[in-house]
Order: C-alpha cells, then sequence, then structure tokens
C-alpha cells in the first residue's frame, strides 16, 4: 500500500524548533518530489516547502524563508522539516504530499499523509 | 502572486443534486496547473482532478473538471451522502515554484 505518515509533532514554546518526518513506504521515494503543506485550525491549506526527487531544488513559501528547512534520505525513504525559530502563526497540522508525476508537471499531489500537529504556544 | 477566490463559500444542496463549485484567479492560469482537492473532517485532502480536467485515480466518473485562463469549474453530477466536504483549488506555478490554495468551498448538507 503507498503510504505516507508523519510524526514529530506536539506541543512547542514560540522560538523553539521542531523536526517533522515523513516516512514513505509502498513506492519507489526516490522517484518522487515530496512537499510540506500545513493547515491551520479551522482554515485553509497553505503550501509550505518543495523538494526535488534527489534533493537538489528546494523551494519555500516566503512564509516561512530562513526559518525551516526541507530535506530528505533516500536510503531511509524519508522526508524531513526542520522548523526553527517558531511563531504562534506556525500552528497547524502539517502533511507531506507528493507530487503527481504527469507528461506535463501539475503541481498536484495525489498521496497525502494523516498529518501531525504543530502547536506553538508558551 | 496568483490568488484563487472560490464561490460559493458554502453550498447547501441535496443528494442527487448537481453542484458546481466555482474557482476563479487573479491572473490566467495554465491549465494544466489546476488541481481540485477533497477534504472531509480529520482527514488528509484527497486529488481529485489535476491537469483541470483529468481525474485522479479511483475517482468516480460524476467528478468533473472544466475551464482555462482565469476560470475554472469542478462539477459533481449528483451528488452521493459521502460527497459533503469541502473543495479546494490549487494551482501550479513554476521558476520558482509557487502553490497556492484557493479558501475552499464546503458542501453540506441542505
Amino acid at each position: 500500500e503507498v503510504q505516507l505518515v508523519e510524526s514529530g509533532g506536539g506541543l512547542v514554546q514560540p522560538g523553539g524548533s521542531l523536526r517533522l518526518s515523513c516516512a514513505a513506504s509502498g513506492f519507489t521515494f526516490s522517484s518522487y518530489e515530496m512537499n510540506w503543506v500545513r493547515q491551520a485550525p479551522g482554515k485553509g491549506l497553505e503550501w509550505v516547502s518543495y523538494i526535488s526527487s534527489s534533493g537538489s531544488t528546494i523551494y519555500y513559501a516566503d512564509s516561512v524563508k530562513g526559518r525551516f528547512t526541507i530535506s530528505r534520505d533516500n536510503a531511509k525513504n524519508s522526508l524531513y522539516l526542520q522548523m526553527n525559530s517558531l511563531r504562534a502563526e506556525d500552528t497547524a497540522v502539517y502533511y507531506c504530499a507528493r507530487d503527481k508525476i504527469t507528461m506535463i508537471p501539475s503541481g498536484a499531489f495525489d498521496i497525502w499523509g494523516q498529518g501531525t500537529m504543530v502547536t506553538v504556544s508558551s | 502572486e496568483i490568488v484563487l477566490t472560490q464561490s460559493p463559500g458554502t453550498l447547501s444542496l441535496s443528494p442527487g443534486e448537481r453542484a458546481t463549485l466555482s474557482c476563479r484567479a487573479s491572473q490566467s492560469v495554465s491549465s494544466s496547473y489546476l488541481a481540485w482537492y477533497q477534504q472531509k473532517p480529520g482527514q488528509a485532502p484527497r486529488l481529485l482532478i489535476y491537469g483541470a480536467s483529468s481525474r485522479a485515480t479511483g475517482i468516480p466518473d460524476r467528478f468533473s473538471g472544466s475551464g482555462s485562463g482565469t476560470d475554472f469549474t469542478l462539477t459533481i453530477s449528483r451528488l452521493e451522502p459521502e460527497d459533503f466536504a469541502v473543495y479546494y483549488c490549487q494551482q501550479y506555478g513554476s521558476s520558482p515554484r509557487r502553490i497556492t490554495f484557493g479558501p475552499g468551498t464546503k458542501v453540506d448538507i441542505k
């Protein structure tokens, strides 16, 4: 079964750090581009970051640039998000999501994890 | 940055009825780069449509997407009980990569 499972969420104080992990199974992880997407409580979806299949190309949303770092370990079938200098507005469910492979790049996410909750509060 | 607007905010319909959801972009979007997702409470989003009109794997044919330029539509031909959910449109921009989502349309039971 194709699956993504996030972990690492929790309660952290403002200014603190947290590292999220996403374990992939059921597909050739190293062939896929990956993303992090977040959703604040009761709000819509916000794309956070992207990493290419090899890890050589990375992009961030302006809201997290300079504070978050995306990375991957293809040997371990894992995706990561290192979050530093956390703010209250970073409180959200964080999803890892797989780029759908299409003939023309579509930016569509065909597989999502179940999400992990990050709460930034004192 | 391209901003997506979805309307209506909430759509109240009965099972068996047709649902028409709108997604409007602030600038022209390539049809290849427009997707739709369904999200139920407590669940992750599920990809329904990509490339504006292509159904994702396993998506019933009662879901269809259309549109071009700045105006896109998701149509659910006959609502099933499991279709009551929130629907998001999403656009993709490259160089640098930018993904934006619309605010969502909630389809609830009338």
